[in-house]
Parts: structure tokens; sequence; C-alpha cells
């Protein structure tokens, strides 16, 4: 089976930089996928890491460790928009269905 | 082109009744997926169809879940005799499937359930 743990929470000042961790446990392993989900909104696909390494887009960067089963998502020069919860994912193969955590919900302030 | 649509987008129902939500995938995606959201929660996984293939049901909670894709398309997530545990967001996803690495899914906006 496959378990992903995040952060239930995060709290962060707007400009700064955030990163939301998350840990994996799996019996099999496709890479790491990102999605972001605002409040009464789909969730929608930010970051992929298949490798290990640092995937870079815009404010957004994704990084994957396979050695350590870790991932993080690190969000820079955060605005107020980026408020909204943040969920990895995995999968098996990829063919079939992703595993989801229970996501992150971030918070940013003034 | 569209994304991913589904409706109805609110469905309330009483306890015991026969629901039908609908997914209408992006044009030219085979895989398809139905999740399930729970307030405040991740995503559930239920059911995946992927081309003429015989669906993944090894997420669906009870045998009163159950979903059909027509035609490679359209598909329909039937909750029969629904309880009050089966209220939450219920979302649908398809996606290419060309093969090639972890496939990026593209989420409707769901159908949010409430069984009184």
């Amino acid at each position: 089976g496959q378990s992903l743990e995040q952060p239930s929470e995060v709290t962060a000042v707007e400009g700064a930089i955030v990163q939301i961790n998350c840990t994996y446990q799996t019996s099999g392993f496709y890479g790491l996928s990102w999605y972001q989900q605002h409040d009464g909104g789909a969730p929608t696909f930010l970051s992929y890491n298949g490798l290990d390494g640092l995937e870079e887009t815009g404010r957004f960067s994704s990084f994957l460790s396979r050695s350590d089963s870790y991932g993080y998502l690190l969000l820079q020069e955060l605005q107020m928009k980026d408020s909204a919860s943040y969920f990895c994912a995995s999968s098996l193969s990829g063919n079939t269905p992703l595993v989801f955590g229970k996501g992150t919900r971030l918070s940013v302030i003034a | 082109g569209a994304g991913v649509s589904q409706s109805p987008s609110n469905k309330v129902t009483e306890k015991g009744k026969d629901v039908e939500l609908r997914c209408d995938p992006i044009s030219g995606h085979t895989a398809l997926y139905w999740y399930r959201q729970s307030l405040g929660q991740g995503l559930e996984f239920l059911i995946y169809f992927q081309g003429n293939s015989a669906p993944d049901k090894s997420g669906l909670p009870s045998d009163r879940f159950s979903a059909e894709r027509t035609g490679g398309s359209v598909s329909t997530l039937t909750i029969q005799r629904t309880q009050q545990e089966d209220s939450a967001v219920y979302l649908c996803a398809s996606s290419l499937q060309s093969g090639k690495n972890q496939e990026t899914q593209y989420f409707g906006p769901g159908t949010r359930l409430l069984v009184l």
C-alpha cells in the first residue's frame, strides 16, 4: 500500500518563503506530484518529480529524494492568493490512480 | 478546449434514495477517475477507468457504489440507498494516459452531495 504524510497546517507571511514537506511509505513508487486546491475549488496540478532533485516552475519548486522517501514543495514570494490546501500524491506506476496525502492548509497572512 | 465537467454541482437527497453523478472528461483523455473528499480531508480514490480495460474498483467503499463509463467518454457514479456518511464532494478527473511518466490529472469542479 501507500501512505503519504504531510503537515496539516502551515502559516506564513506574505512575501516570505514556505516549505511543505511530504514523506511517503509505498510498496512501489512512481514519482511525486503536488496539487493545489482553493476552498470550494477543484485540485489543480502544480508540479511533478519523477527523478531526484529540484523542479522549478516560477515561484513554485518541488524537490524529491527517493533515498529519504521525502519530498517538499517550496513556495517563494508568497501572495495572499496562495492560501489554499496543498496535496502531495503518488502512484504505484504510470497508469494507476494517485494516492493523495491528507493535505496541508497554507494560510498566508499580511 | 473545455475542461472536465460534472453535474449536478450540488445534490441534496434523503437517506435511502439513489443518486447518479455525471462526469464529462476532457475529449481524448482515455483515463477517468472518481475520488471522494470529505470536509477538510484528502482525496479518497473510488474507481478508475482506462480505455477498454476492466475498471479498477478497488476503492469503492461498499457495493452500494457503482460506476459506468459509456463509449469511453462520459461516466456515471451511482450510489444506491444513500447514507449520511456518503455526504462529501465527489470529484472526477481525467488524464491523457500516454503511458509516459505519472500523468497529470485534470479535475472537474465536483458534485457536493448532502444526504439528509
